[in-house]
């Protein structure tokens, strides 16, 4: 089982809808879960933070943690052909010696349709 | 703001030859990361330095070195470069700190597009 598991897609949606992103994790102990946008060719770029359970919105952004269920998600409200990109989720945890380990999904392809 | 600035951004190399990715990052960071991004593997940690002085091993360090020169600094040295190596290659940077260790996202430089023929 993958530590940090998304649906690769592509996920389609028209122009002006609602993208629904999803990620599991298996660490019971992830404290924190970030949202990264990578366009082709570029590097990932931070959009959300959530650190407890329950929705943080952000802009069109909405994120949403479910430690119980290990679930977070992402919505994107009124699409743009603009969000099309990769979506990479993240997974965060305090080990010893103060270093923050990180593992990252494979990431979720949106592509919305004009 | 520069933020995390990665050289080079393209480097075509032969089998056997030897470079050193350099990294810098101007935001006081105490952490620094070098992962892989190959497609359908997402983002794979090779090397981390938690602070100035201390480097450990990740999910794929055979085949690479690092030197963590000093706060700013983090390089990346592949000593014989193989074809499977060939991929593109992300530093990142953050700043763990007390309380919530876990609470401070990373911060990526543009990359590395690595070809080794």
């Amino acid at each position: 089982q993958k530590e940090v598991e998304q649906n690769s897609g592509p996920l389609s949606v028209p122009e002006g809808a609602i993208a629904s992103l999803n990620c599991t994790y298996s660490d019971r102990g992830s404290q924190s879960f970030f949202w990264y946008r990578q366009y082709s060719g570029k590097s990932p770029e931070l959009i959300m933070s959530i650190y407890s359970n329950g929705d943080k919105e952000d802009g069109r952004f909405t994120a949403q943690l479910n430690k119980a269920s290990q679930y977070v998600s992402l919505l994107i409200r009124d699409s743009q052909p603009s969000d099309s990109a990769t979506y990479l989720c993240a997974v965060s945890t305090h080990s010893s010696g103060g270093y923050q380990k990180v593992t990252f999904g494979t990431g979720t392809k949106l592509q919305v349709i004009p | 703001n520069a933020g995390v600035t990665q050289t080079p951004k393209f480097q075509v190399l032969k089998t056997g030859q030897s470079m050193t990715l350099q990294c810098a990052q101007d935001m006081n960071h105490n952490s620094m990361y070098w992962y892989r991004q190959d497609p359908g593997m997402g983002l794979r940690l090779i090397y981390y330095s938690a602070s100035e002085g201390t480097t450990d091993k990740g999910e794929v360090p055979n085949g690479y070195n690092v030197s963590r020169l000093n706060k700013r600094e983090f390089s990346l040295r592949l000593e014989s470069a193989a074809p499977s190596q060939t991929s593109v290659y992300f530093c990142a940077s953050s700043h763990p700190r007390p309380p919530f260790y876990s609470n401070q996202p990373q911060h990526f430089g543009d990359g590395t597009r690595l070809s080794i023929l």
